[in-house]
Formats: structure tokens, C-alpha cells, sequence
């Protein structure tokens, strides 16, 4: 079966430290990979998808990135954050149509 | 620009009713929506969802309805049960396996026993 993994759980950072999250899938290949925030009143936000290995898409600029080193393996990065930047960040994967989400990271940056 | 609206950020219900949560959409490719429901610090899961090519679809207490014409989606919940207080989220794709969802902001519904 497939599963998402998602870490951390929590992070605390301080503003202008760089950022590393990842999520990896297991039990499929070639998947659609996603990152979503999800903001105070804002709802889940697309950052980036990725529909193969090295391929990225970013629908909001700022200062994250994202990279897809393997085909099971999405990361979220930045080189320093913001305090906009805190939220829950969503890692997800589709092959078609709905969604499997991962846990969630959330991150407050202070 | 929002392309899927939820215009109710938080609605209550008393246990053994029903909830009806509704959602709008703007953009007329949309033809695949789907109701996710998200409990605090997780990630959302799946619930129900509906193609465009039909107007409702049931599943155990979850109906969701679709209306085309007016842009206009909701999901019912019969009876409420407060496990089911939780934040739903409304979203759409034009049904392509490449294109993202799109999210509406979510309702917290409260089920009050």
C-alpha cells in the first residue's frame, strides 16, 4: 500500500535560518507531488508541484524552493526564513485525480 | 483571486442534525470536485468527491450535491455526529492527473452534543 511520509512533526526557527523539510512516498512510482501551507485564515495554499524528477512548478513567489532529487522524495527549502513564513505545510501525492496528504510540519518562525 | 470560495468559515450544528456545508466555484473547466475533512495538526483526508457528469453522490451519512448552472457545490452530512467536528475543505480540478487542486479556505464545523 501507499504510504506519505512527512518530517518533521514541529519546528521552531528563527528568522533567517534556512529551512529543510521533506516527504517521501512509498509504494507507488511516478507520482504527482505537491507542498500546500496552510496559513491563518488562508486556507491550503499550492507552493509547488512536481509531476517528475527534477521537475518543479511554483505557483506563489517567495522565498521557498523546492526540489524533487528522486522520483519518491519532495523537498521544501529555504535558504532564510520569514516570519510569514510560519504555517502547516502539507506534503501531498496523486497519481490521478484526489490527494493522499501527508501528516504536517508545522513551523513558527520567530 | 479565489476560484473556489467557501463562504462560511465556521458553522454549528447540534448532534443528530444535519450539516450543510457549501462551496462555489468560478472557473467553468472545473469538472471534478472533491470534500476533504482535516483535524488540527493532520493532514487532510479524503471524503467524498463528484464528476461534473453527475449531480449528486452518496456515500454512508456523506451526500454531496453538484450544480453546474449555478456554480455551486455542498456537502451533507446526515446525522451529525461530533467526530465530525473537524474544518472541511472544498476542492476542484479541470480532471487532469497533472493539474493541482484547487482549495477553497475551509469551514470548521462544530457538532455540539
Amino acid at each position: 500500500s501507499q504510504t506519505i511520509h512527512q518530517w518533521p512533526a514541529t519546528l521552531v526557527q528563527p528568522v533567517g535560518s534556512p529551512l529543510s523539510l521533506e516527504c517521501t512516498v512509498e509504494g507507488t512510482s511516478n507520482p504527482n507531488l505537491y507542498w500546500y501551507r496552510q496559513a491563518a485564515g488562508r486556507g491550503l495554499q499550492l507552493l509547488f508541484y512536481s509531476v517528475g524528477i527534477g521537475q518543479i512548478s511554483s505557483e506563489v513567489p517567495q522565498n521557498l524552493s523546492a526540489s524533487r532529487p528522486q522520483d519518491r522524495q519532495f523537498i521544501l527549502s529555504s535558504k532564510k526564513l520569514l516570519l510569514s513564513d510560519s504555517g502547516f505545510y502539507l506534503c501531498a501525492w496523486s497519481l490521478s485525480g484526489g490527494y493522499t496528504f501527508g501528516s504536517g510540519t508545522r513551523l513558527t518562525v520567530v | 483571486d479565489q476560484q473556489v470560495k467557501q463562504n462560511s468559515p465556521s458553522l454549528s450544528v447540534q448532534e443528530g442534525r444535519i450539516s450543510i456545508l457549501n462551496c462555489d466555484y468560478t472557473n467553468s473547466m472545473f469538472d471534478y470536485f472533491l470534500w476533504y475533512k482535516k483535524y488540527p495538526a493532520e493532514g487532510p483526508t479524503f471524503l467524498i468527491s463528484i464528476s461534473s457528469i453527475k449531480d449528486k453522490n452518496e456515500d454512508g451519512r456523506f451526500t454531496v450535491f453538484l450544480n453546474k448552472s449555478a456554480k455551486h457545490l455542498s456537502l451533507h452530512i446526515v446525522p451529525s455526529q461530533p467526530g465530525d467536528s473537524a474544518v472541511y475543505f472544498c476542492a476542484a480540478t479541470p480532471n487532469s492527473g497533472n493539474t493541482p487542486l484547487v482549495f477553497g479556505k475551509g469551514t470548521r464545523l462544530s457538532v455540539i452534543a
